[in-house]
């Protein structure tokens, strides 16, 4: 399977715990976006990365949320301290360059309770 | 504030009809107009997509139409079959930054 692969699928974490989001870009491609889904919502945007950089992070809430992109090894979103308001879908999506389409990952669905 | 702005929420058309969804922006920056279709439990996949220099693109059954000086632009799916029910989500995008519509969930009754 050469498409975005994200895991795991299904993630449960109690309130102030850590979530862990990982995203294995398709082959072939460096840059990296992570995108939130709310029920009954579209997606909202939250941060663009590139190996080693972050390029836009301007829909990343201020506290508790952070994101990489390492040298090597898949693409980390991190949520320190969960609260029930965390619980959605977290997508992500990766592209050849600036200005080439975006593809998208299945998603991690996140509970928390 | 909502910068895409989608409708209807809902549709429900025959098969063989044609679906018609439309959308609105508002920053006259954009310079791409993806659309995703999504199934329950996957993720978003590129269905089209068009920039502002060009008013129509067609591919297959489905078929954007731009009207730049409205900040419009549709979605329609010509012939549409049951495997079409989905949700659609129109876009905007500026510098790899997506901005997404509220979708419309897509119903073909058989």
């Amino acid at each position: 399977n050469a498409g975005v692969m994200q895991n795991p699928r299904h993630l449960v974490r109690r309130r102030g715990q850590e979530a862990r989001l990982r995203c294995s870009p398709m082959k072939g491609h460096s840059h990296v976006y992570w995108y939130r889904q709310l029920p009954e919502e579209g997606l909202k945007f939250m941060v663009y990365l590139q190996k080693e950089n972050i390029i836009d992070e301007s829909g990343m809430p201020k506290e508790r949320f952070s994101a990489e992109f390492p040298k090597e090894g898949p693409s980390i979103l991190r949520i320190q301290q969960v609260v029930r308001g965390d619980s959605a879908a977290y997508f992500c999506a990766s592209s050849r360059g600036q200005g080439q389409p975006q593809h998208f990952g299945d998603g991690t669905r996140l509970s928390i309770l | 504030q909502q910068q895409v702005k989608q409708s209807p929420q809902s549709l429900i058309v025959q098969k063989g009809g044609i679906s018609i969804i439309n959308c609105a922006y508002e920053n006259t920056a954009f310079d791409y107009f993806p659309w995703y279709q999504q199934f329950p439990g996957k993720g978003p996949a590129l269905l089209i997509a068009i920039r502002p220099d060009v008013s129509e693109k067609k591919e297959g059954r489905f078929t954007i139409s731009f009207n730049k000086s409205a900040k419009q632009f549709s979605l329609h799916i010509m012939d549409s079959q049951p495997g079409d029910s989905a949700t659609y989500f129109c876009a905007a995008d500026r510098d790899d930054k997506i901005i997404f519509g509220k979708g419309t969930r897509l119903h073909i009754l058989p």
